[in-house]
């Protein structure tokens, strides 16, 4: 299988405690993103990456929330001093390089539950 | 800002009804209009496109057009069929913004009955 990929699957922690997950996106797509979907809503925009570039992060991504893409190929989201707000399912996406439409493709995700 | 309105579920239907699942947007620019799809247990999937005012995208036998006038994207199916089960995302995308970034409605979960 050739997609985008995420790990962990599920994770469940204490609030307060720090969590990191991993996407590795297809292969030869320079563009990756992170969405956030809580239960009930449409996923929201976090970040994304041009190569190991990150060049915009949204006004969701609070301090606490840091992203890195070191070699440009997979990507990390790290979450510290998680509340019970951030759970949700953190999802991945990446797309090719192109000048027009640049389909997303989109990873399973990571649920996330704070306790 | 932009945004994106479609109806809300749950949407429960007979197999072979006629399906159609109502969205709307407010856009500043031109964007391009999505509708997603995400079966139980698996990613979102790109269900079709359209780019352009007029344009219809189709897929598996869904259909959208871009209504410019009304700011519409509607998604219809003439038959669905109980594997059409899913949770279904308009959304849109910017045109010409670098960032590619989607603009996601909260979705609206279909459930076809045999």
């Amino acid at each position: 299988d050739t997609g985008v990929s995420q790990d962990p699957r599920h994770k469940i922690t204490k609030r307060g405690q720090n969590v990191t997950f991993r996407c590795d996106p297809i292969s030869e797509h320079n563009r990756l993103y992170w969405y956030r979907q809580t239960l009930g809503q449409g996923p929201e925009f976090l970040t994304y990456f041009q190569n190991e570039a990150q060049l915009e992060k949204s006004r969701l991504l609070s301090d606490r929330f840091s992203a890195e893409r070191p070699k440009g190929s997979f990507s990390t989201l790290e979450i510290q001093r998680t509340e019970q707000g951030d759970s949700a399912m953190y999802l991945c996406a990446s797309s090719q390089p192109g000048t027009s439409f640049r389909e997303q493709y989109f990873g399973p995700g990571t649920r996330l539950t704070v306790t | 800002g932009n945004s994106v309105t479609q109806m809300e579920g749950p949407v429960t239907l007979s197999e072979e009804a006629f399906l159609t699942i109502n969205c709307t947007y407010t856009a500043t620019g031109y964007p391009s209009l999505f509708w997603y799809v995400q079966y139980p247990g698996e990613g979102l999937q790109l269900l079709l496109k359209a780019t352009k005012a007029d344009d219809k995208g189709s897929n598996k036998g869904f259909e959208a057009t871009y209504r410019k006038e009304t700011t519409s994207f509607h998604l219809e199916k003439g038959s669905v069929q109980v594997s059409d089960s899913a949770v279904y995302f308009c959304a849109l995308s910017e045109r010409g913004n670098r960032d590619d970034k989607i603009i996601f409605g909260k979705g609206t979960r279909l459930h076809i009955l045999p």
